[in-house]
């Protein structure tokens, strides 16, 4: 397998714009997690998913962000409108069931200007 | 709220100088706690999980133990490949994502 695969790996762009940050899976895996990680608070849980249903969103900042996981081999996180405070490195991880280890993707470097 | 808090934040050791690192955590209810290593501009790449307070697992030159309130990783004879961050999660009995303290920053010279 190929392991978790985030796409793009860089994205630049322009205050207030949208960015949509994409995640496949590692196949046959239930769970999926998307984190941030920035200098300054180290990575942090954003939002989850057990079998493609959110199950906890507490991380997501404010209303300006938003995922989705329309089948078990993708994922969305989406930011609208982003600010420069968004700047951050995203991750993407998957794991077999809730409770086993997590593996992660090489990551978004976001920029926003 | 899960805690997680690593020691030292950065670590620079001779090849071959043995040393360990340090993760003290709270938590209600431990389901786990995940060794990660990260280096630079990759994701963390897992390396161990323990379950229970005594456990203890080997892989190469690293070593992860746990006591009911920290876990050590150490590491034998360090070469230079081992230089990365090393970062420290804990899942706890009221979510299932992972919380993760801020890493060591570990560089190993030749």
């Amino acid at each position: 397998d190929a392991g978790v695969i985030q796409s793009p790996r860089h994205e630049v762009t322009e205050m207030g714009q949208e960015v949509t940050l994409r995640c496949k899976p590692i196949s046959g895996h239930n769970s999926l997690f998307w984190y941030r990680q920035t200098m300054m608070r180290g990575l942090e849980l954003l939002i989850y998913f057990n079998n493609n249903v959110p199950i906890d969103d507490s991380g997501m900042p404010e209303d300006r962000f938003s995922a989705k996981m329309p089948n078990a081999s993708f994922s969305t996180l989406k930011i609208q409108p982003s600010e420069p405070r968004d700047s951050a490195v995203y991750f993407c991880a998957s794991s077999l069931a809730s409770d086993t280890e997590a593996f992660f993707g090489q990551g978004t470097r976001l920029t926003v200007v | 709220e899960d805690q997680v808090t690593q020691s030292p934040e950065a670590l620079r050791l001779q090849e071959g100088e043995s040393s360990s690192l340090n993760c003290s955590y709270t938590v209600s209810g431990l389901r786990g706690l995940f060794w990660y290593r990260q280096d630079p501009g990759k994701g963390p790449e897992f390396l161990f999980t323990l379950y229970s307070a005594g456990e203890e697992k080997e892989k190469e030159r690293l070593k992860a133990t746990l006591t009911k309130k920290e876990s050590f990783l150490h590491i034998t004879a360090p070469k230079p490949e081992d230089s990365a961050t090393y970062l420290c999660a804990v899942r706890g009995g009221g979510a299932d994502g992972l919380t993760f303290g801020k890493g060591t920053h570990l560089i190993i010279q030749p």
